[in-house]
């Protein structure tokens, strides 16, 4: 089945503790992005990635690093989670040549 | 960068009747606008979208409409059914050459039976 997931799905932390959020589509999309979204705000757009290597910062990215070294995957990294970084989290991928954007389940993040 | 005006927040509508929301965006240079459609808990949907070659977009109870020279947009829902309710965002993407995609801020929808 073509998907994109997200793990955890789920995740309570505590301020300074680093995690990875995972992203993984199965396809074979060049592009990727990760989203926040909070009440009264829509989605915001924290990275993108054109393609393996390639990636770019979107309207929010302070806080957060991405990685792609391989097609399929797009972690999100959060170095030292802070309380205004609880949110639910998107990951969307889209193939080269088409506008419809795949977007996965969603991470719902909560830092104390 | 890229700023997206949507209205109203909110819009509570007779069943049956037809329901409008509106965006505007600040780039010219945006060439495709999506509508999506998101439930309570889960994933945001693609219902329609529209490029900037084109002035309307229909599929069955959903339509919609570009003014690219006024650089707004809207979505029209007829004949709305309880289903219908949701909350719905506009978007704005310039896909030459990066990948930034503007949501709106949502309109929550609801459907009176």
């Amino acid at each position: 089945e073509a998907q994109v997931t997200q793990n955890p799905r789920y995740l309570i932390t505590v301020t300074g503790k680093k995690l990875t959020v995972t992203c993984s589509q199965n396809m074979n999309h060049e592009y990727m992005s990760w989203y926040r979204q909070d009440p009264g705000l829509g989605l915001r757009q924290i990275y993108y990635s054109m393609n393996v290597e390639v990636t770019d910062k979107g309207d929010v990215p302070e806080g957060y690093k991405v990685s792609r070294k391989e097609k399929r995957n797009f972690p999100l990294i959060l170095e030292s989670p802070s309380p205004n970084q609880t949110s639910l989290y998107f990951c969307a991928s889209r193939p080269v040549g088409a506008d419809e954007q795949f977007f996965g389940p969603g991470t719902r993040l909560t830092v104390l | 960068g890229e700023n997206v005006e949507q209205h109203p927040s909110t819009l509570s509508v007779q069943e049956g009747d037809s329901a409008v929301i509106k965006c505007t965006y600040s780039d010219s240079a945006s060439n495709y606008f999506p509508w999506y459609k998101q439930e309570l808990g889960k994933r945001p949907q693609l219902i329609i979208d529209i490029r900037s070659n084109v002035g309307e977009k229909k599929d069955q109870r959903i339509a919609v409409t570009l003014n690219k020279t006024a650089k707004h947009f809207s979505l029209h829902i007829t004949e709305t059914q309880p289903e219908d309710s949701a909350v719905y965002f506009c978007a704005s993407l310039w896909n030459f050459g990066n990948e930034k995609l503007t949501f709106g801020t949502g309109t929550r929808l609801t459907i009176i039976p």
